[in-house]
């Protein structure tokens, strides 16, 4: 396809395990960002990637989270210790400044439920 | 920090026009973005303004002033459809590579 895909799109887990949420940007954008979604609030900037450059990590909002991008494409979002307050969905997004438009183009998410 | 406001929520008659309004604190500026985002969906991308002035791309126009901080989403002729979040977004930063949204402002639109 030619968007940005997310998987699994839907996750129950239990308060304490850890959870890995992945995302596949769109073919050659450079640039991708993951964003918090809690229910009926605005997007909460997690992490971003520009290429082969040290990822922007002052939106993670304890060292539970973390994420990597391998090989400059797919990214993984890892919560560890999962707990409730965690609950949200995940949504990941890429832009490319240098061959297309400045928007960022989001993914469906995932949505993360912690029981 | 960054501040982005924008009113929770809105209420329009279908056909009508209506202004949701975006004001920002940022350190650096380097873009505003409008997605609207309609429920259970991911965000859509609406407009882009850098340089102050407006753009208009069919119903939807989007205005933007630096020195005020200032922008708004104006959508003319609505459509029940248009009912969903509109989000304000500022590209910011010594990179401009960050973002950071508002909240979003809820539009209803009613028959």
């Amino acid at each position: 396809g030619a968007g940005v895909s997310q998987s699994p799109s839907n996750k129950v887990t239990e308060k304490g395990k850890d959870v890995e949420l992945r995302c596949d940007p769109i073919s050659g954008h450079t640039a991708l960002y993951w964003y918090r979604q809690s229910l009926g609030q605005g997007l909460e900037f997690l992490i971003y990637f520009q290429g082969n450059s040290a990822p922007d990590k002052s939106g993670l909002p304890s060292d539970r989270f973390s994420a990597e991008r391998t090989g400059g494409s797919v990214s993984t979002l890892t919560i560890q210790r999962t707990q409730q307050e965690d609950s949200a969905v995940y949504l990941c997004a890429s832009s490319s400044w240098g061959t297309g438009g400045p928007e960022q183009f989001f993914g469906p998410g995932t949505r993360l439920t912690v029981l | 920090g960054q501040n982005i406001d924008q009113p929770t929520e809105m209420t329009a008659t279908e056909g009508a026009i209506v202004q949701i309004n975006c004001t920002y604190q940022t350190s650096g500026f380097n873009g505003l973005f409008w997605y609207q985002q309609h429920a259970g969906e991911a965000p859509t991308f609406l407009s882009y303004n850098v340089l102050d002035g407006l753009e208009e791309k069919g119903r939807f126009s989007s205005f933007l002033s630096r020195s005020k901080g200032y922008s708004y989403l104006l959508l003319k002729e609505l459509q029940m459809k248009d009912s969903a979040s509109y989000l304000c977004a500022v590209k910011w930063g010594n990179a401009g590579n960050m973002l950071t949204f508002g909240g979003g402002t809820r539009l209803m639109v009613k028959p």
